[in-house]
C-alpha cells in the first residue's frame, strides 16, 4: 500500500473550518484513501473514504485531486470535540485489505 | 457506524500470567479481524490479520506464539497475551470488517497493564 505523509500538528479555532492535508505521490490506480480518527485513549473512528470523486458525508469532506497524489479533509465548523488525531490512509479495495496506520495530525480545536 | 466491542476495557496482569483479550462485532458478520498494538504517543501498529476459520497472519516481529489469536466465528475474535511481561504492557485494539469489505470499524481498545 501506499505511504501517506501528513503534518505532524495542526490548530484550528473552534467554529472555523479544518482543513487536513495528506499527501500520497505514489498510489496506484486502485487505491483508495481512507479517513481516520483517534480521540485520546480510543479505538480509531471511520471518518469517510474516497477514490477519486470528492466525497462528503454528516462528518466531513474530502477533496481528492485530479491526480491523485494528495487529498484534504474538510471538518466544516470544528468542536473542541473534534480534538484528535486524523489519520489518512491508501488501501487496495480487495479482500482482506489491511489498513496501516502512519503518524497521523494530532488537531488541536481551539476555543 | 457498525459496531464492534471490545472486552475487557483495562486489565492489570502479574508479569507471566496469560490474558484474553475480546472483540465482538456486534450487528455484522466480521470476516477478517485486525488486531492493532499502540504504544503512549506512538501510531497503531498492525500484529496481525485473522479470517473466519483460517490462522492468522503475523506480521514481522510479531511473535505468534507469544500473541495468540483465535476467530472460531463470524462475530468474535480474541487475542492472548501469554506469559505476560511488564513491555507486553500497551494499548491493544481490533478492528473488524465484513464481507463488502468496505470501511473497517475499530473496538474502543483495552489498556493492558503487567506489573
Amino acid at each position: 500500500d501506499a505511504k501517506t505523509t501528513q503534518p505532524t500538528s495542526m490548530d484550528c479555532a473552534e467554529g472555523r473550518a479544518a482543513n487536513l492535508p495528506c499527501n500520497h505521490s505514489t498510489i496506484s490506480g486502485n487505491e483508495y484513501v481512507y479517513w481516520y480518527r483517534q480521540i485520546h485513549s480510543q479505538g480509531p473512528q471511520y471518518i469517510i473514504h474516497g477514490l477519486k470523486n470528492n466525497e462528503t458525508n454528516e462528518m466531513a469532506s474530502l477533496i481528492i485531486t485530479e491526480d491523485r497524489k494528495s487529498s484534504t479533509l474538510i471538518l466544516p465548523h470544528a468542536t473542541l470535540r473534534d480534538t484528535a488525531v486524523y489519520y489518512c490512509i491508501v488501501r487496495v479495495y480487495n479482500q482482506g485489505g489491511k489498513l496501516i496506520f502512519g503518524q497521523g495530525t494530532e488537531l488541536s480545536v481551539k476555543p | 457506524g457498525a459496531v464492534v466491542s471490545q472486552h475487557p476495557s483495562r486489565v492489570i496482569c502479574k508479569s507471566g500470567t496469560s490474558v484474553k483479550i475480546e472483540c465482538r462485532s456486534l450487528d455484522f458478520q466480521a470476516t477478517t479481524m485486525f488486531w492493532y498494538r499502540q504504544f503512549p504517543k506512538q501510531s497503531l501498529m498492525l500484529m496481525a490479520t485473522s479470517n473466519e476459520g483460517s490462522k492468522a497472519t503475523y506480521e514481522q516481529g510479531v511473535e505468534k506464539d507469544k500473541f495468540l489469536i483465535n476467530h472460531a466465528s463470524l462475530t468474535l475474535s480474541t487475542l492472548t497475551v501469554t506469559s505476560a511481561h511488564p513491555e507486553d504492557s500497551s494499548f491493544y485494539i481490533c478492528s473488524a470488517r465484513d464481507r463488502r469489505n468496505t470501511e473497517a470499524f475499530f473496538g474502543q481498545g483495552t489498556r493492558l497493564t503487567v506489573v
